[in-house]
């Protein structure tokens, strides 16, 4: 079946750091990619997504470009806050059929002052 | 918008009791509903997916009848854990989606379940 690893955290940086979280999946067809970020307390929030080969997701300074030669996904932020720790899940969705989220085991992020 | 809300946030139950947890929808209909279990350090893993109006589809190896799954209305869900045990302590998460307008999942803030 589909799935989806991301690299192991927890991750800690300091502020202003470049932030790389890397995701790679494993999927029949064609599937969209996305990126989520959960923030203390609250539930998770999409980040940014892709939808076909190539495309670029990007929101508050976070990227990432769907690779289909390399099946990935990686998140990448030039330049990191204090206010973006919190735990980052990749995960992909069918958008055929029931369209179900395959995720991540999830990336606990720091960033220290 | 897009607000999902859940409740309780937490709750603690005695082995052997059924505890309901409330999923909703403040601002949009959600046509369909998920819901999720995570453990310490590991991913969301789907339990099951509900539509408006129509029985719950489970994933492989979630008991159905341990993990009820109602779907009454276009803004609420709700999982009863029935005949609760330890190992079903959990942090359980619902989603929800509007799929006459995107395809897009909105999440809850998850409910901490623990059985003693």
């Amino acid at each position: 079946g589909d799935s989806v690893t991301q690299m192991e955290g927890p991750v800690t940086l300091s502020e202003e750091a470049f932030l790389t979280i890397n995701c790679t999946y494993t999927a029949t067809g064609y599937p969209s990619l996305f990126w989520y970020v959960q923030y203390p307390g609250e539930g998770l929030q999409l980040l940014l997504k892709a939808t076909k080969a190539d495309d670029k997701g990007s929101n508050k300074g976070f990227e990432a470009t769907y690779r289909k030669e390399t099946t990935s996904f990686h998140l990448e932020k030039g330049s990191v806050q204090v206010s973006d720790s919190a735990v980052y899940f990749c995960a992909l969705s069918d958008l055929e059929g029931a369209q179900k989220l395959v995720f991540g085991q999830g990336t606990r992020l720091t960033i220290n002052p | 918008g897009a607000v999902v809300s859940q409740h309780p946030s937490w709750v603690i139950c005695k082995s052997g009791t059924s505890v309901k947890i409330e999923c909703r929808s403040l601002d949009f209909q959600a046509t369909t509903m998920f819901w999720y279990r995570q453990f310490p350090k590991q991913s969301l893993m789907l339990m099951a997916t509900s539509n408006e109006g129509s029985k719950a589809t489970y994933e492989q190896g979630v008991e159905k009848d341990k993990f009820l799954i109602n779907h009454a209305s276009l803004t609420l869900s709700t999982l009863t854990v029935t005949s609760a045990h330890p190992e079903d302590s959990s942090f359980y998460i619902c989603s929800a989606r509007d799929g006459l307008v995107s395809y897009e999942q909105y999440f809850g803030p998850g409910t901490r379940l623990t059985v003693t």
